[in-house]
């Protein structure tokens, strides 16, 4: 199976604790995107690389927030001094920047802060 | 800025009966339409698209259609199973950035009852 894989499935934590997530884009794929979706809402936009540059942020990525794509092939979503308003499904999606563009997703990671 | 809005849900049909799902948009210039599907424990998978004004995207007996004029994009199957019970995420995505990430709607839950 070559689509967008996410690990852990799921992570619970204690406030205040640290906790990364890895993504595993679509072979070839460029594009890597990450979002948060809380519970009952859609999907929202968090970061973007192309390759391994990462180009844009939005306002949701707080300072305790990092992601990196350092070989322009895997990610990871780093979130520092977790608090319980972080608690949410991260989602990682990829695609090629040619060809329409079309995002695919992971299964995604569920955080649950204590 | 860019916004997706849909009916909200839960949506409780018999199987066999029509299914319309609201999507209406605001957005700067001309975006492209998506419908996205979350099955239980799954990650989103794309459904259908269209790319420009009265565009029809069509898949699995799902339909819908670009309307510039309302600024919609209605989701429809003439007879709904079992198998379609899902959420279902309206989203859109310009080109006016780089990194062409997806605004999506509050997504709407389908329960299709035998």
């Amino acid at each position: 199976d070559t689509g967008v894989s996410q690990n852990p499935r799921h992570k619970i934590t204690k406030r205040g604790q640290n906790v990364t997530f890895r993504c595993d884009p679509i072979s070839e794929h460029n594009r890597l995107y990450w979002y948060r979706q809380t519970l009952g809402q859609g999907p929202e936009f968090l970061t973007y690389f192309q390759n391994e540059a990462q180009l844009e942020k939005s306002r949701l990525l707080s300072d305790r927030f990092s992601a990196e794509r350092p070989k322009g092939s895997f990610s990871t979503l780093e979130i520092q001094r977790t608090e319980q308003g972080d608690s949410a499904m991260y989602l990682c999606a990829s695609s090629l920047a040619l060809g329409g563009n079309i995002q695919y997703f992971g299964a995604g990671t569920r955080l649950s802060v204590l | 800025g860019n916004s997706v809005t849909q009916m909200e849900g839960p949506v409780t049909l018999s199987e066999e009966a029509f299914l319309t799902i609201n999507c209406t948009y605001t957005a700067t210039g001309y975006p492209s339409l998506f419908w996205y599907v979350q099955y239980p424990g799954e990650g989103l998978q794309l459904l259908l698209k269209a790319t420009k004004a009265d565009d029809k995207g069509s898949n699995k007996g799902f339909e819908a259609t670009y309307r510039k004029e309302t600024t919609s994009f209605h989701l429809e199957k003439g007879s709904v199973q079992v198998s379609d019970s899902a959420v279902y995420f309206c989203a859109l995505r310009t080109n006016n950035n780089a990194g062409n990430m997806l605004t999506f709607g509050g997504g709407t839950r389908l329960m299709v009852k035998p």
